[in-house]
């Protein structure tokens, strides 16, 4: 489909060890988001890209996590050193940014589960 | 967040039954959206609403904004067990910037016995 795709749909890791979590937005969407939802709440921000570049990365818990964009398409979300507190689902969306509207479209997610 | 209150939590409704869900923003919404999610898939979106007092329907939901846009509504009519799943308002509370982050609600989860 058309649509936002997230791989892998789920991983499982260890405690300490390094992640990567990838998002393929829909084609032509300048803007690009990660979200965290863990379970019973609603998606907490993460990360917005503009482009290539990340507009807005307060939402990052610490210097553990890193997000890259670099062709200004695909989006990668690096966690380093995981902990159990990381596991969440992690939500990718994307959106044309037009100043119109504004709609996010969201990909099925990456459950993450650290061990 | 506790920028978005949504209520109730979780709604057990019979099938035929109307309901409605409220969001509600300790800030102004300068854009609100609606999404339906099902466990373990990401977010649909329903609908998005700007203006004070805006309304949308599609099929048999109807969404709303009020006057003061601090608080918006979601209404099913006659719900039908396709109608399940978590509902989350998610808002944009700073001046029209497009791009930017949306808070969520807590999320209502929403069961439809037939």
């Amino acid at each position: 489909g058309a649509g936002v795709s997230q791989t892998p749909s789920n991983k499982v890791t260890e405690k300490g060890k390094y992640v990567e979590l990838r998002c393929d937005p829909i084609s032509g969407h300048t803007a690009l988001y990660w979200y965290r939802q863990s379970l019973g709440q609603g998606p907490e921000f993460l990360i917005y890209f503009q482009g290539t570049g990340a507009a807005d990365d307060s939402g990052l818990p610490n210097d553990r996590f890193f997000a890259v964009r670099p062709e200004g398409s695909v989006s990668t979300l690096k966690i380093q050193r995981t902990e159990r507190g990381d596991s969440a689902v992690y939500l990718c969306a994307s959106s044309l940014n037009d100043r119109v509207t504004d709609t996010q479209y969201f990909g099925p997610g990456t459950r993450l589960t650290v061990l | 967040s506790q920028e978005l209150e949504q209520s109730p939590q979780s709604l057990i409704v019979q099938e035929g039954k109307n309901l409605t869900i409220n969001c509600t923003s300790s800030k102004t919404l300068y854009g609100l959206y609606w999404y339906k999610q099902k466990y373990g898939e990401g977010l649909i979106f329903l609908m998005m609403l700007q203006k004070g007092g805006e309304e949308k329907s599609h099929e048999k939901i109807t969404a709303k904004l009020d006057e003061k846009k601090q608080q918006s509504s979601l209404h099913i009519t006659a719900s039908q067990p396709s109608h399940a799943g978590i509902y989350l308002c998610g808002a944009d509370t700073v001046a029209y910037n497009a791009g930017n982050m949306l808070t969520f609600g807590g999320g209502t989860r929403l069961m439809v016995k037939p």
